[in-house]
């Protein structure tokens, strides 16, 4: 059984940024790759990007690009989600998850999950 | 981007009566529609994938159809553990999107 544990919650000033952690146990994201969700108060799940395994790059949601980074170390089995230039909106409970890439004909949905981590971004 | 939206927003039932939830998405998805559920305070769980199969160890009680822009989740017999809410996505399209969920409800 795949677990993933994320880093504790965080309290942010607007402009400022925050990077949330995410520990696989096992080889959770070599071969099936990790996503970075996120669910704002009110709001749908949001992907916002994560790594593809099939092709080893990072791909973010149009509306994240440029303001997310998403990397892995895999000695750790860790991946790592940090947002920039926080306002308001970005207060939400982001999820890692383990998959979120199709390729060669195999889909890898969002099959494992985090317990989320609480961002709020307040003055 | 594909808009997936789901009807209702919420949906009251009594313990034991039979949920049916949809979900339309703005262009075809083909089947490549999954649900999942969320329990309060809990990460979502993955219930159906390929439009209409049940992932892992999902009991029967979770049934869905649809191809194409309609889609439909079904849950006989609601339990207390049943209520939750429920989000649609698809995969056939990068981005993949989300519903903005159905909220089951006690009724």
């Amino acid at each position: 059984q795949v677990q993933l544990v994320q880093s504790g919650a965080e309290v942010k000033k607007p402009g400022s940024s925050v990077k949330v952690s995410c520990k696989a146990s096992g080889d959770a994201f070599t071969s099936y790759g990790v996503s970075w969700l996120r669910l704002a108060p009110g709001q749908g799940l949001e992907w916002m990007g994560g790594i593809n395994p099939f092709s080893g790059t990072t791909n973010y949601a149009p509306e994240f690009q440029g303001r997310v980074s998403i990397i892995a170390d895999e000695s750790t089995s860790t991946a790592y989600m940090e947002l920039n230039s926080l306002r308001s909106e970005d207060t939400a409970v982001y999820y890692c998850a383990r998959g979120g890439f199709c390729g060669g004909g195999t889909c890898f949905l969002f099959d494992f999950w985090g317990r989320g981590t609480l961002v709020t971004v307040s003055s | 981007e594909v808009l997936m939206t789901q009807s209702p927003d919420t949906l009251s039932v009594f313990p034991w009566e039979r949920a049916s939830l949809s979900c339309r998405a703005s262009q075809s998805v083909s089947i490549d529609l999954a649900w999942y559920q969320q329990r309060p305070g809990q990460a979502p769980r993955l219930l159906i994938f390929g439009a209409s199969t049940r992932a892992t160890g999902i009991p029967a009680k979770f049934s869905a159809s649809g191809s194409g822009t309609e889609f439909t989740l079904t849950i006989s017999s609601l339990q207390s553990e049943d209520f939750a809410v429920y989000y649609c996505q698809q995969y056939h399209s990068w981005p993949w999107t989300f519903g903005q969920g159905t909220k089951v409800e006690i009724k």
